[in-house]
C-alpha cells in the first residue's frame, strides 16, 4: 500500500521552463510534506518542506503548492537549469508513536535540457 | 565536519554471504536509519534507531540486522545475502526523533549480489 503517491516518474524540460512534481497522499494525520532532492551518486538532501497550515511556500526557484482538501501537493521549479537534474522525492511524515519518521514517495527523474 | 559517513561504498558479494554496512555521523543526532533505494520504489526504511540504545523494524526489514553501537555509529547487516538484496543503501541521521528536523543522509552503499 502506497501510501505517498508520486508522479511523474520521469519528467525532460527545457532550460528556462517551468518543473512540476505531483504528490498525493491518503493518511490525514500526516502534518509535514518535505522534499528532496537527490544528484548521481549522492545521498538526498533537504530541499523544501511545508505543513498543512499554510497552502504555499516560497524559497528562491522552488515552490511548494498544497491543497489540503484533496491531499495533494506539489514541487514547482521555475526558469529550470541544467543543474536541477536530479532526483525529487516527496515525503509526508506524522507523529507514529513519538517518533516522526517520513515516507517517501517513489521519485521523478527530472532532467532539464540545456 | 563530515555529516555521514558510510563504508564502504561498493561491495559484491555472492549469495549467502554476510557482511556488514557501517554509518557513522558527527553531528551529535540522536536517530538513525537504514534505507534502501531501488528503481522505481524510492527510499524505503529498513531500520532506525530513535536514540542511543534502541532500535525498531521499518517497512521492509526482513534479512537484515542492525546494531547501534553508541551515539554516532549505527550498522547494518546482511547475515545471508541474497540477490533481492541489491540495492544501494543508505544511512541518514536528524537531530531527533520527535520534531520534523531534517535527514541528512550519506552518500550510500551500492551492493551487488550475484
Amino acid at each position: 500500500q502506497q501510501q505517498v503517491k508520486q508522479s511523474p516518474q520521469s519528467l525532460i524540460v527545457q532550460k528556462g521552463g517551468i518543473s512540476i512534481i505531483n504528490c498525493a497522499y491518503e493518511n490525514t494525520a500526516f502534518d509535514y510534506f518535505p522534499w528532496y532532492q537527490q544528484f548521481p551518486g549522492k545521498g538526498p538532501a533537504l530541499l523544501i518542506a511545508i505543513r498543512p497550515d499554510v497552502s504555499e511556500k516560497k524559497e528562491g526557484r522552488f515552490t511548494i503548492s498544497f491543497n489540503k482538501s484533496a491531499k495533494q501537493f506539489s514541487l514547482h521549479i521555475m526558469d529550470s537549469q541544467p543543474g536541477d537534474s536530479a532526483t525529487y522525492f516527496c515525503a509526508a511524515s506524522m507523529d507514529q508513536g513519538g517518533s516522526y519518521i517520513p515516507t517517501f514517495g517513489r521519485g521523478t527523474s527530472l532532467i532539464v535540457h540545456p | 565536519n563530515a555529516g555521514v559517513t558510510q563504508t564502504p561504498k561498493f561491495q559484491v558479494l555472492k549469495t549467502g554471504q554476510s557482511m556488514t554496512l557501517q554509518c557513522a555521523q558527527d553531528m551529535n543526532h540522536n536517530s538513525m536509519y537504514w534505507y534502501r533505494q531501488d528503481p522505481g520504489m524510492g527510499l524505503r526504511l529498513i531500520y532506525y534507531s530513535a536514540s542511543e540504545g534502541t532500535t525498531d523494524k521499518g517497512e521492509v526489514p526482513n534479512g537484515y540486522n542492525v546494531s547501534r553501537l553508541n551515539k554516532r555509529e549505527f550498522s547494518l547487516r546482511l547475515e545471508s545475502a541474497a540477490p533481492s538484496q541489491t540495492s544501494v543503501y543508505f544511512c541518514a541521521s536528524r537531530a531527533d526523533r520527535i520534531t520534523n528536523s531534517p535527514l541528512h543522509f550519506g552518500n550510500g552503499t551500492r551492493l551487488t549480489v550475484t
